[in-house]
C-alpha cells in the first residue's frame, strides 16, 4: 500500500507556462515533505521542501503548497524551461528521516 | 553527487550469484541509506544506518544484508542474486538533507 502517491505518470508543458506536479499521501504522522528532481543516470537531488506547520514555501521559481486536511501536495513551477525536464518525485517522512517517495512525474517542457 | 560515491556503476549478475555493493561517503554524516528505484514504484527503503556499527530493515529487505563497518562505508551485499533484484540502487546520506549518490544499475539473469 503505497503511502505517497503521485497518480500523474508524465506531464507536458509548454515553455514559459506554469507546470503542476501533485502528490498525495495517506499518513496522517507524515510531517514533513519534499520534492526532488532526477535526470537520467544522475541521483536524485534536493528541490525545495515544506514542514507541516506550513501551507506554502517557495525559492525563486519552484513553489510548494501543502494541505494537510486534504493529504495533498502541489509543486509549481513557473516559468517552466525545457532545463526542468526530468523526473520529479515527492517523498516523505515523520521526523525528517526514512524518506517514502512516490512513484515520480516525468516532467517535459517543450520549447 | 558530490560526496557520495556508489561502486559499480553498472553489473549484470547470473542468478544466484553474490555481489556486494559499495557506498563511501565524506561528509561525516551518521545516516545512510540504500534505496532501490523500480518503474512505477518510485523509490523504496531497503536498509538503512544510524551510525557507525548500526543497521535496520527498511521497506523491502529481503534478499539483502548490509554492514556499517566503517563511518564512512555503508555495504549492500547480495547473497544469491535474483532477477526481481534487477533495479537501479542508490545510496544516500543524511544531515539535514539527504544527499544522493549517482547510483548502481544491476541487472540479474
Amino acid at each position: 500500500d503505497q503511502q505517497v502517491k503521485q497518480n500523474s505518470p508524465s506531464l507536458s508543458v509548454q515553455e514559459g507556462r506554469i507546470s503542476i506536479l501533485n502528490c498525495d499521501y495517506t499518513n496522517s504522522m507524515f510531517d514533513y515533505f519534499l520534492w526532488y528532481k532526477k535526470y537520467p543516470a544522475e541521483g536524485p537531488t534536493f528541490l525545495i521542501s515544506i514542514s507541516s506547520i506550513k501551507d506554502k514555501n517557495e525559492d525563486g521559481r519552484f513553489t510548494v503548497f501543502l494541505n494537510k486536511s486534504a493529504k495533498h501536495l502541489s509543486l509549481h513551477i513557473v516559468p517552466s524551461q525545457p532545463g526542468d525536464s526530468a523526473v520529479y518525485f515527492c517523498a516523505a517522512s515523520e521526523g525528517g528521516n526514512k524518506l517514502v517517495f512516490g512513484a515520480g512525474t516525468i516532467l517535459r517542457v517543450k520549447s | 553527487n558530490a560526496g557520495v560515491t556508489q561502486t559499480p556503476k553498472f553489473r549484470v549478475l547470473k542468478t544466484g550469484q553474490s555481489m556486494t555493493l559499495l557506498c563511501a561517503q565524506d561528509m561525516n554524516h551518521e545516516y545512510m541509506y540504500w534505496y532501490r528505484q523500480d518503474p512505477g514504484m518510485g523509490l523504496r527503503l531497503i536498509h538503512y544506518s544510524v551510525g557507525e556499527g548500526t543497521t535496520a530493515k527498511g521497506e523491502v529487505p529481503d534478499g539483502y544484508n548490509v554492514s556499517r563497518l566503517k563511518k564512512q562505508n555503508f555495504l549492500l551485499g547480495l547473497e544469491s542474486a535474483a532477477p526481481s533484484q534487477t533495479s537501479v540502487y542508490f545510496c544516500a546520506t543524511q544531515e539535514y538533507g539527504y544527499t544522493f549518490g549517482s547510483g548502481t544499475r544491476l541487472t540479474v539473469v
